[in-house]
C-alpha cells in the first residue's frame, strides 16, 4: 500500500488561508469517506483535526475544514495563526482493510 | 480523562523480539477498537496494526504481517504488540491510539494517542 501523496511543505502569512491536498486512489480516498487529518507539533503525539472527510472533533477550531473530490482530499486552514505551524497528515481507510497515511506536509506560518 | 501509556520500548538487535504494552484508562476499553501507529525518526506516520474491541478481529500492515501480533486484555485495559524478527527499518516511536467511535470492528480514526515508546533495532 503506497502512502497518500501530500505536498512536502506549504506556507502562509498570519490571517491568510492555505489548503493542503492529499491524493490517493479509488481504493482508498476515492472509494470511502473514511478520510481524516492529523496535526503534529514537534515532539508531540498527533492530534485528530478532521474525520469523515469534513467533520471536526469537539474542541477543534472551525478555522479547520475538510473536503474531498474524487481521489483527492483537502484540508483548509483559514485565518492562519502562529500556533498552526506544524506537520499535517491525511489518512484513509483502504480496500485492504488497512489505514494509509500521507507523507506529511510541513506548514510554515511566515 | 482518557489516558494511554505505552511501555516496553528499547534497544534490540536485528532478529530479536520485543513486546510493547499500552495501558488505557478513562474510557470503556473493551468498547473501542485500538491501533498501533509508528513514526521512524524524522519521518511520517505509518499505521502498523489494529484490533477490534473484543479482540476478535485483527489487521496488519503488509510491512509487519507475519512478524508482529496485536492483542488486548480487556480485563486489564491493556493493548499489546508482540514484535518478532525485528529489522532496522522497524526503528521508530510506536504510538497506541484509540478509535473515535464505539463498537467498530475497524479503527478508522484515532482521537487519543499515547506519548509513544521508542524502539531501536541495531547491533
Amino acid at each position: 500500500q503506497s502512502a497518500l501523496t501530500q505536498p512536502a511543505s506549504v506556507s502562509g502569512s498570519p490571517g491568510q488561508s492555505i489548503t493542503i491536498s492529499c491524493t490517493g486512489t479509488s481504493s482508498d480516498v476515492g472509494g470511502y469517506n473514511y478520510v481524516s487529518w492529523y496535526q503534529q507539533h514537534p515532539g508531540k503525539a498527533p492530534k485528530l483535526m478532521i474525520y469523515e472527510v469534513s467533520n471536526r472533533p469537539s474542541g477543534v477550531s472551525n478555522r479547520f475544514s475538510g473536503s474531498k473530490s474524487g481521489n483527492t482530499a483537502s484540508l483548509t486552514i483559514s485565518g492562519l495563526q502562529a500556533e498552526d505551524e506544524a506537520d499535517y497528515y491525511c489518512s484513509s481507510y483502504t480496500s485492504s482493510s488497512h489505514v494509509v497515511f500521507g507523507g506529511g506536509t510541513k506548514l510554515t506560518v511566515l | 480523562e482518557v489516558q494511554l501509556l505505552e511501555s516496553g520500548g528499547g534497544l534490540v538487535q536485528p532478529g530479536g523480539s520485543l513486546r510493547l504494552s499500552c495501558a488505557a484508562s478513562g474510557f470503556t476499553f473493551s468498547s473501542y477498537a485500538m491501533s498501533w501507529v509508528r513514526q521512524a525518526p524524522g519521518k511520517g506516520l505509518e499505521w502498523v496494526s489494529g484490533i477490534s474491541g473484543s479482540g476478535g478481529s485483527t489487521y496488519y500492515a503488509d510491512s509487519v504481517k507475519g512478524r508482529f501480533t496485536i492483542s488486548r486484555d480487556n480485563s486489564k485495559n491493556t493493548l499489546y504488540l508482540q514484535m518478532n524478527s525485528l529489522r532496522a527499518e522497524d526503528t521508530a516511536v510506536y504510538y497506541c491510539a484509540k478509535d473515535l467511535y464505539q463498537q467498530q470492528l475497524f479503527p478508522y480514526y484515532f482521537d487519543y494517542w499515547g506519548q509513544g515508546t521508542l524502539v531501536t533495532v541495531s547491533s
